[in-house]
């Protein structure tokens, strides 16, 4: 099976100006979950959709948001970009079935803000 | 809340020898996983080992074994034979089992220096 994606992998923007990130997960998995890395505050996360629903969200401002689509494929978009948002952008997937709950990563987005 | 303490910020081990990360948390819950993942400088988060809270026996896989000590709520990863490819930076982390929902719990991580 094809490993989790995420597209662009690279990302250069400008302070204020908004950018969306995206994930495929595995084939048949429905859970996604996004997480934030930087140097300072480690990993931390973002949200988790689960069939087109966000059933968690970390504390993070209303200017990060998310999406599921019905192909379990999930976007995530950043509005107004601030300087501190300059990180790797890591999201993950997971099966949710019968005590499978690792959540396997994809090659994250580096997001530059300028 | 959780939370996942890795104290040792680096390691060092030589090649073909033992080391051991360890991991401690907290929680009041009773259900849960705990994971291990691998981050090498491609910065591609890998899945180590897993293990959950209802289970006695330590998990291991190939040359990567756990010590895990739910009363002293400790979740240590030892690894065997070490490899110039086991050189990375080391993740604890922690899932809640009955809510379930997405969020990992990760520690600070532990960079792992393998010397030949």
């Amino acid at each position: 099976k094809a490993g989790v994606t995420q597209t662009p992998r690279y990302l250069i923007k400008t302070r204020g100006q908004q950018v969306t990130l995206s994930c495929s997960p595995i084939s048949g998995h429905r859970s996604v979950s996004w997480y934030q890395q930087t140097p300072g505050q480690g990993l931390q996360f973002l949200f988790e959709y689960f069939s087109e629903t966000q059933r968690n969200k970390g504390n993070f401002p209303g200017r990060f948001s998310g999406r599921q689509f019905s192909n379990s494929r999930s976007e995530m978009n950043v509005s107004t970009l601030e300087l501190g948002d300059s990180a790797l952008y890591l999201c993950a997937s997971s099966l949710v079935f019968q005590g499978s709950y690792e959540q396997y990563f994809g090659p994250g987005t580096r997001l530059t803000v300028t | 809340a959780q939370t996942v303490t890795q104290s040792q910020p680096e390691m060092s081990v030589q090649e073909a020898e033992t080391v051991t990360l360890s991991c401690t948390y907290d929680t009041s819950e009773s259900d849960y996983y705990l994971f291990w993942y691998k981050q090498p400088p491609s910065r591609q988060m890998i899945l180590v080992i897993r293990q959950e809270a209802y289970k006695q026996q330590n998990a291991t896989e190939n040359r990567f074994s756990v010590n895990f000590q739910k009363a002293a709520k400790s979740f240590s990863l030892k690894i065997s034979d070490s490899q110039l490819g086991d050189a990375a930076m080391y993740f604890c982390a922690y899932l809640h089992g009955s809510s379930n929902t997405g969020k990992l719990i990760f520690g600070q991580g532990t960079t792992l220096q393998v010397k030949p």
